[in-house]
This record gives C-alpha cells, sequence and structure tokens, in this order.
C-alpha cells in the first residue's frame, strides 16, 4: 500500500511569491495534518483537516491557508513568502481523529525562500 | 515553557549498550503519547506508542509517569543503526487531540 505522498519534494522560491504544497494520505485515512519543522526543532503544527473541514489551527500567520478535497487530499498554500518559511513541510495522515490514532508521515517538502 | 521538552543530546553511546532518556510535558490533559524516530533530512516515522502500563517492542521499551509528567524511552543492545533524533509527541484532550511534538533527542550509536 502506498504511504503518504507529498508534491514537489523540493521548491525554491523568492521572497513575497506563493506556493501550493500538496499531500495524498494513505488509502482509507480522512484526517490530514500539516507541520512545518525548521532545522534543529521538531515539527510545529499548521493545520488539521477531517472530513474536508478544518478542525485545528496553530500559532501561524494567516498568510498560511489549506484545504482538503473529497478525495481527502490536502493543500497547504502560503502567501508572501518570507525567509523565515524556509522549512521541511510535513503532512501527515491519520484515520480519523481518536486520540489512539495515529500519524503518519510524508516525505516532506522542503521549501527554500531566498 | 514549552509544552513538551526533551534533552536535545546528542547522546553517544558505544554500540551494544543501553541508552535511555526521558520528554517532559506541561499540561496534565495530555491523554496519548508516542515514540517517533526521524533519520537526518527525513520524515518522521512511528516508533511506539506508550502505555500507562509501559510497553516493549524489541529492544525499545516506554514509559509513562503520568504524576510527574514524563515519558521514558530505553533502548537495549544498541546497533549503529539505532543513530537518529527521537522526538516525543503528545495528544491533549483539550485541544481537539492536536499532536505536540518536542524537539527531538539525537543519538549517536559509535561502533
Amino acid at each position: 500500500d502506498a504511504g503518504v505522498t507529498q508534491s514537489p519534494t523540493h521548491l525554491i522560491k523568492t521572497r513575497g511569491q506563493h506556493v501550493t504544497l500538496r499531500c495524498s494520505p494513505i488509502s482509507g485515512h480522512k484526517s490530514v495534518s500539516w507541520y512545518q519543522q525548521v532545522l534543529g526543532q521538531g515539527p510545529q503544527f499548521i493545520f488539521q483537516y477531517y472530513e474536508k473541514e478544518e478542525r485545528g489551527r496553530g500559532n501561524f500567520p494567516d498568510r498560511f491557508s489549506a484545504r482538503q478535497f473529497p478525495n481527502y487530499s490536502s493543500e497547504l498554500n502560503v502567501n508572501a513568502l518570507l525567509l523565515g518559511d524556509s522549512a521541511l513541510y510535513l503532512c501527515a495522515s491519520s484515520f480519523g481523529l481518536a486520540l489512539a490514532d495515529t500519524q503518519y508521515f510524508g516525505p516532506g517538502t522542503r521549501l527554500t525562500v531566498l | 515553557r514549552k509544552e513538551v521538552e526533551q534533552d536535545p543530546g546528542p547522546f553517544n553511546v558505544p554500540e551494544g549498550a543501553t541508552v535511555a532518556f526521558n520528554c517532559t510535558y506541561s499540561n496534565s490533559a495530555s491523554q496519548s503519547f508516542f515514540w517517533y524516530r526521524q533519520d537526518c533530512r527525513k520524515e518522521p516515522k512511528l516508533l511506539m506508542s506508550v502505555y500507562s502500563s509501559g510497553n516493549e517492542d524489541g529492544r525499545f521499551t516506554a514509559q509513562l509517569n503520568r504524576a510527574s509528567q514524563y515519558i521514558s524511552l530505553l533502548i537495549r543492545d544498541s546497533k549503529l543503526s539505532d543513530s537518529a533524533t527521537y522526538l516525543c509527541v503528545v495528544r491533549v484532550t483539550d485541544s481537539w487531540g492536536k499532536f505536540q511534538f518536542g524537539a527531538g533527542t539525537q543519538v549517536v550509536v559509535t561502533p
């Protein structure tokens, strides 16, 4: 079975540009979460979606937005990119929202903002 | 104070030795606990869930101490392939179950 997939794997943008990152969850999983991980830190929560609805939002500015599609895939959008947005962006899927549900991560998109 | 704190290490461990490290959490409403492993520039991968009674998976043992609000991970008979960063993860019931990650503990197993 395919795991979580993300695209693109690497991306280079300049300040002020916009970026869209994509994620496909494991088949059967209905929840997708997005994380930002900068070097030397653990992943920081950005969004969680379940059944196409936003269920949680982390402490990120409004430049960050996301959505989930009927097939449970998801997009993360970041507007007006800043140098500090350079990071590994991870998507994780889980079956649902139960506390025991574990999250499985995709390989990530490495974003570099110049 | 960070919600989930870990000793960043590195823990330098001779091959075959035992290493243990803790993770403390601040929210008493935390209900689910996990250890993830992350190799350099790769995604985190689930190592094990942590249950109230403690649990073991091969050479790995996880313990939970709710009174003192920490979880621990012990690795026995360390292998070179155990070199990685170990991330502690906590889920809280008062925040729609979001996953809170620690910054990770780096383990380096040496020949």
